[in-house]
């Protein structure tokens, strides 16, 4: 059973249109991390999450962390074609020193 | 950030033959790891690299077959030994420099024939 949960799994839409990212899971992380990947390359961080409802932006994306600490969301808006990519949320919980990741959202922006 | 250098960034094998795959940091880091992905799927956990000391190894991983060295807190290898077709995937290194911060390198693109 995957611990953190993503959906959708893939997503396809026109350049200009907003699109939600979710990652769920029925544990307690202390922190969590998105990554986007591209062909090729290995994940980049976007962004870490570690208290309780906290929201974060960059640039056109925005992060939320779950007050319960057990989910968080990406949201972009007015998507690119420069958004193409795997996103992946990963997160450490209870006594873990290493990332657990979710099953991985493959996004396509068509222009 | 640290930056993370991989080698080879890709091979194409025979079955039955090993491969090591090299991790270099720049920077001195206390936790490193390797992970395998199948293309297009998210990251699953092979081994922690722990300097001076054997790795730890997630289930289903062994170190029969992914040996793992760590000299010092700059570089690590990985080993895929034995390879068969299944063990065709993407390999990468990571490493955790500050507590709620992981990065990962580029990857190593393996296919066994």
């Amino acid at each position: 059973t995957q611990l953190l949960e993503q959906s959708p799994q893939f997503l396809s839409i026109q350049e200009g249109e907003n699109l939600t990212v979710y990652c769920n899971s029925s544990s307690v992380f202390s922190s969590l991390q998105w990554y986007r990947q591209e062909p090729g390359e290995g994940p980049v961080l976007l962004v870490t999450v570690v208290t309780g409802g906290e929201v974060k932006k960059l640039k056109r994306l925005t992060f939320q962390f779950g007050d319960a600490r057990k989910d968080s969301s990406l949201h972009i808006t007015a998507a690119q074609p420069g958004d193409t990519g795997l996103y992946l949320c990963a997160g450490v919980s209870g006594s873990a020193r290493q990332l657990t990741f979710g099953s991985g959202t493959q996004l396509t922006v068509l222009p | 950030s640290a930056v993370i250098s991989q080698k080879p960034s890709r091979d194409i094998c025979q079955r039955g033959t090993s491969l090591t795959i090299q991790c270099q940091v720049d920077s001195q880091v206390t936790m490193m790891f390797w992970y395998r992905q199948q293309p297009g799927q998210s990251l699953t956990l092979i081994a922690t690299a722990n300097q001076g000391s054997e790795a730890t190894y997630e289930s289903g991983f062994v170190i029969d077959k992914f040996p793992i060295s760590r000299p010092n807190l700059t570089f690590s290898t990985l080993t895929v030994s034995n390879m068969s077709p299944e063990d065709s995937s993407i390999y990468l290194c990571s490493v955790k420099d500050r507590p709620n911060e992981q990065f990962f390198g580029p990857g190593t693109r393996l296919t066994v024939l």
